[in-house]
């Protein structure tokens, strides 16, 4: 069975410190892989995603993942943190098997200190 | 452009009462999906529909859980009996079909199961 999984359960670094939060994912001939962010009493919101050609890929907000097949990855990265990037940060694999199926891994709670 | 809707956002009922959530996802959105997640575990699909067909229900437990999108737009997933177990937030996504398309998440609603 597909699987994904996040190695940190809570990661916690001080503010302006670099970030990375890790996921692998078990191997297929096709997946796509997703990064969501869940602030606190909200819902699930796409961070960014990969699907194919470049394998790095960026968010809007300073986030970037890069997608290693060899070591089937997906780690995120930030290399200054904020306050505001407090949240859990849940990795997802999506396997194409008759139709799209998503699987997420357990999440990462990420804790900005100042 | 409106989001995912889900109600209620709350919701605690005795064991072996019965519990109906809705989701209305984003308009022309033909996919729909709602999830289980339990604390402290990243979300797990419990049925995913294509208009109003069901398109895998394979982790739904069906003894229990029941799902229905019958006009091929807002959706109503039932427990009944709920167990304690069942506590957990159940989030409502939509996405415009089915291969590789970012899948938009509700806020939820959280069960708890006394």
């Amino acid at each position: 069975a597909q699987s994904v999984t996040q190695l940190d359960s809570q990661v916690p670094v001080f503010e302006e410190a670099p970030v990375e939060l890790r996921c692998n994912y078990s191997s297929s001939v096709s997946v796509y892989l997703f990064w969501y962010v869940q602030y606190p009493n909200q819902g699930l919101q796409l961070l960014l995603k990969y699907l194919s050609g470049s394998t790095l890929v960026e968010s809007i907000n300073g986030f970037e993942a890069e997608f290693n097949k060899s070591q089937t990855s997906f780690h995120l990265r930030k290399p200054s943190v904020h306050i505001s990037d407090t949240a859990e940060y849940f990795c997802a694999a999506g396997y194409l098997q008759g139709a799209q199926k998503l699987v997420f891994g357990q999440g990462t709670r990420l804790t900005i200190n100042p | 452009e409106a989001g995912v809707a889900q109600s209620p956002r709350y919701k605690i009922i005795e064991k072996r009462q019965s519990v109906a959530f809705w989701c209305n996802p984003i308009s022309g959105h033909a996919t729909l999906y709602w999830y289980q997640q339990i604390l402290g575990q990243g979300p797990k699909l419990l049925i995913q529909f294509q208009n109003n067909g069901v398109v895998d229900d394979s982790q739904l437990p069906k003894d229990r859980f029941s799902a229905e999108r019958l006009k091929g737009v807002d959706s109503t997933l039932k427990i009944q009996p709920a167990k304690l177990e069942d506590s957990a937030v159940y989030l409502c996504a939509s996405s415009l079909g089915l291969s590789q398309e970012t899948q938009y998440f509700g806020p939820g609603t959280r069960l708890l199961v006394l």
